[in-house]
């Protein structure tokens, strides 16, 4: 089916671990999102893709790396991971003609303990 | 910097009470603007959306919502709602209107909870 995929679905990590969080689409979409979601806080954008080749920091970069890999590929990496990153991570795409707004992966619960 | 309000953190109705969840934002130029809604242990899926046109948009499962935009808002209603509207709904609004680039911003978020 077509759509977001992210992997893995639940990750628990020590305090200075690293780790990445793999998102692809197969929609030909060319912009790619990372946000976090935490109770209260709605979701906030951590990274985005807005084509192939470029990223941009969002709202609440501090703490992470990404990689526009290619066209269906964004993936955002931990290097160190910390308590304040425990949180839901969803990826999301879109191609802005479409009018369609973005499509959402299922999310990543990520647990630094 | 654009911004986006819900007014309503938590709603509690009763079955085939009627809805509305108030959403407002902070942007000058054109905007596209959307709700979202998150069923529980499930990821974010579009409940309708405004591009142009009609500020009136009809939306899925019954929902409508009706741009101002004179008082910058997008508020969600829906005339009789359902135990299985119980979700999390979140407004959203991107910037420069229908330019082919830009990013969402979200608001917190109005947990939904209806009563059989």
């Amino acid at each position: 089916n077509a759509g977001v995929t992210q992997t893995p679905k639940f990750q628990v990590l020590k305090t200075g671990q690293s780790m990445t969080l793999q998102c692809a689409q197969d929609m030909n979409h060319n912009s790619m999102y990372w946000y976090r979601q935490d109770p209260g806080m709605g979701l906030r954008l951590i990274y985005y893709s807005a084509s192939e080749g470029t990223t941009d920091k969002g709202e609440v970069p501090n703490g992470y790396n990404v990689s526009r890999l290619n066209k269906r590929e964004f993936s955002l990496r931990l290097e160190s991971a910390a308590p304040s990153q425990t949180s839901v991570y969803f990826c999301a795409s879109t191609r802005w003609e479409y009018q369609n707004g973005y499509t959402f992966g299922s999310g990543t619960r990520l647990t630094v303990v | 910097a654009q911004s986006v309000s819900q007014h309503n953190h938590h709603v509690i109705l009763s079955e085939a009470a009627s809805l509305e969840l108030g959403c407002n934002y902070s942007y000058g130029g054109t905007v596209n603007l959307f709700w979202y809604v998150q069923y529980p242990g499930q990821h974010l899926q579009l409940l309708l959306k405004y591009f142009s046109g009609d500020p009136l948009v009809k939306g899925i499962k019954g929902f409508e919502a009706e741009f101002i935009k004179s008082k910058f808002s997008f508020n969600l209603r829906k005339p009789s709602v359902q135990w299985s509207d119980t979700a999390e709904y979140f407004c959203a609004v991107k910037g420069g209107g229908s330019g082919n680039t830009g990013k969402l911003i979200f608001g917190q978020g109005t947990t939904l909870q209806v009563k059989p």
